[in-house]
């Protein structure tokens, strides 16, 4: 499978636990987007990277959570501290870049903060 | 004021039928616009980019009002399969924003 793969699909936590999320893109992409979503809504702009570089953050984005993306490849959301409203899908996304714009999505992780 | 603001529906339509979904955007400064749809419970996935000459592909025929902010998609014929969520998406200098997307029913 050579799509975006996100990891775990489900993560049911406890409030207050820290949780991390994984996005492996597709190898030659070299934009990755995160995004989260909720129940007829859509997704929510997170942050962007170009290559390791993180180039945009969303005011939305408290000091809670932190994205990273080592070498340019997979990336990992953390969220610290989770709160009920963290309760969402988190979705990530890649693209070539430039000259090919078209984000291809994983699966994405649904996250539960009980 | 939302960046990209999308009629969230629901549409209820008749196979056959046409239907249009609107969309506007904020920021001036957008260089590139696009049109995903979703299934339920399924991640998004392009369908069409938006361009301002206008541009169709098949029965889904997409234009762009720059001046007004503003972008349209038209789906011609509907058929049951194009029940879905339509988003609404807008790049700005480093991100992709999605408006919150227009859900369709086409019934039999």
């Amino acid at each position: 499978d050579t799509g975006v793969s996100q990891d775990p699909r489900h993560k049911i936590t406890k409030r207050g636990q820290n949780v991390t999320f994984r996005c492996d893109p597709i190898s030659e992409h070299n934009r990755l987007y995160w995004y989260r979503q909720t129940l007829g809504q859509g997704p929510e702009f997170l942050t962007y990277f170009q290559n390791e570089a993180q180039l945009e953050k969303s005011r939305l984005l408290s000091d809670r959570f932190s994205a990273e993306r080592p070498k340019g490849s997979f990336s990992t959301l953390e969220i610290q501290r989770t709160e009920q409203g963290d309760s969402a899908m988190y979705l990530c996304a890649s693209s070539q870049g430039q000259d090919n714009e078209k984000l291809f999505f994983g699966s994405g992780t649904q996250l539960s903060v009980l | 004021r939302k960046e990209v603001e999308q009629d969230p529906g629901p549409f209820n339509v008749p196979e056959g039928a046409t239907v249009a979904f609107n969309c506007t955007y904020s920021n001036s400064a957008s260089q590139s616009f696009f049109w995903y749809r979703q299934d339920c419970r399924k991640e998004p996935k392009l369908l069409m980019s938006v361009y301002s000459s206008g541009n169709e592909d098949g029965r889904f025929t997409a234009q762009l009002n720059r001046a007004s902010q503003y972008i349209s998609l038209l789906i011609r014929d509907s058929k049951l399969s194009d029940s879905a969520t339509y988003l609404c998406v807008v790049r700005g200098n480093n991100d992709m924003r999605f408006g919150a997307g227009t859900r369709l029913t086409v019934k039999p």
